[in-house]
């Protein structure tokens, strides 16, 4: 079945850039949607946004002017940036698969990043 | 955006009872409603897709129903390794939203 791995830093300082990547293995990148999905502790789950293998993105107003996705075919990942961040975006960050008419269906593990100096 | 109600927010209930879990959604949506298990530390799985489509693998004690702006997920004989938290989300519109999550908790 599909796997999902994310990958970045655990800590981002205050006004800082997080990056993260999500390597895609037993399952082709070059279908459906692309997904990041973040939840703060004892919050709820927030969709950020998705990206499809063509590079089209939908984005969450909430967070549109400071996240940038991007995907790389070629070594079967995707990636999030979101820029000025501040402690409410302290958050485990998923990605996941997302299939058109039927949602979210395969998700990572998770990383927590915390943002803190 | 579209807000989703889960109810309740936490529940707990015996082995065998049969449990229901609500999301009502702030406009309709068709049946772009999935429903999720996620336990501590692990990576949520999907239950239910299209509102009332079982996932593969998924044992038949688990049923999803609705439509519209109304849903419901079953638990039909409730087992020890359900306790957990459940959440739905819409993926009718964007941007997508998530269910508050129920935690659920075995007596």
């Amino acid at each position: 079945q599909v796997q999902l791995q994310e990958s970045g830093p655990g800590l981002v300082r205050p006004s800082g850039t997080l990056s993260l990547t999500c390597v895609v293995s037993a399952g082709s990148i070059n279908s459906h949607w692309w997904t990041w999905v973040r939840q703060p502790p004892g919050r709820g789950l927030e969709w950020i946004g998705e990206i499809n293998p063509s590079g089209t993105t939908n984005y969450n107003p909430s967070l549109k002017s400071r996240i940038s996705m991007s995907v790389d075919k070629s070594e079967s990942q995707f990636s999030l940036k979101l820029n000025s961040m501040t402690a409410g975006d302290t958050a485990v960050y998923y990605c996941a698969r997302m299939i058109s008419g039927e949602g979210i269906d395969y998700w990572g593990q998770g990383t927590l990043v915390t943002v803190s100096s | 955006d579209i807000q989703m109600t889960q109810s309740p927010s936490a529940m707990s209930a015996s082995v065998g009872d049969r449990v229901t879990i609500t999301c009502r959604a702030s406009q309709a949506l068709y049946d772009y409603l999935a429903w999720f298990q996620q336990k501590p530390g692990k990576a949520p799985k999907r239950l239910i897709y299209a509102a009332s489509t079982l996932q593969s693998g998924v044992p038949s004690r688990f049923s999803g129903s609705g439509s519209g702006t109304e849903f419901t997920l079953t638990i039909s004989s409730l087992q020890p390794e359900d306790s957990a938290t459940y959440f739905c989300l819409q993926h009718n519109n964007y941007p997508y939203t998530f269910g508050q999550g129920t935690k659920l908790e075995i007596k």
